[in-house]
């Protein structure tokens, strides 16, 4: 498979606690997207990396949230000392050089109990 | 005003009419569209884009762009049960998707 893989898959964990998503992207697409949905809502933006440099950031990102691409490959992003309302679908896309759409991963489902 | 307007529905249509979605949206996004489809629970899919003004089709899917109304919209014809999805139309501003809130479609047979 090709597309841009996302895990895990599920996560619940517990309030307090930290958590870590991985996302892999398109083969060869260097832009790469980490959204928020929650339900009823489209996805929200929270960061763009173009190759490994983290070019922008959405005020929904507080400073319990880092991601990062080390080398321009993968991402993670991760949230430290969860809270319930960090419980949403974190979604991750990948675009190629020069275009405006984007691909999605399958999702990371959060729930903070 | 939000960057990408939609209206949530639901929009019911019998199988096999046309299902028109309709989305507007603010001078911050620029003239690039798109049209993803999300089933329950599972991540968005791109169906179609639309960069210039006028209509694209893509087989039973029709985009049409209007700038000048600042509006884009989606046509599906012959519409199935299988096309029972939220619609989430995205404009693109300074390097990113700017997503509308989704309108749910539902075809019944």
């Amino acid at each position: 498979d090709t597309g841009v893989s996302q895990n895990p898959r599920h996560k619940i964990t517990k309030r307090g606690q930290n958590v870590t998503f991985r996302c892999d992207p398109i083969s060869e697409h260097n832009r790469l997207y980490w959204y928020r949905q929650t339900l009823g809502q489209g996805p929200e933006f929270l960061t763009y990396f173009q190759n490994e440099a983290q070019l922008e950031k959405s005020r929904l990102l507080s400073d319990r949230f880092s991601a990062e691409r080390p080398k321009g490959s993968f991402s993670t992003l991760e949230i430290q000392r969860t809270e319930q309302g960090d419980s949403a679908m974190y979604l991750c896309a990948s675009s190629p050089q020069g275009a405006t759409e984007a691909f999605f991963g399958q999702g990371t489902r959060l729930t903070v109990v | 005003q939000k960057e990408v307007e939609q209206n949530s529905g639901p929009l019911s249509v019998p199988e096999g009419a046309i299902a028109s979605l309709n989305c507007t949206y603010s001078d911050r996004v620029s003239q690039s569209f798109f049209w993803y489809r999300q089933y329950s629970g599972k991540s968005p899919e791109l169906i179609m884009s639309i960069y210039s003004n006028g209509d694209k089709e893509d087989g039973r899917f029709t985009a049409q762009l209007n700038k000048a109304s600042q509006y884009v919209s989606l046509l599906i014809r012959d519409s199935q049960p299988s096309d029972s999805a939220t619609y989430l139309c995205a404009g693109y501003n300074t390097d990113k998707l700017i997503f509308g809130t989704g309108t749910r479609l539902q075809v019944f047979p």
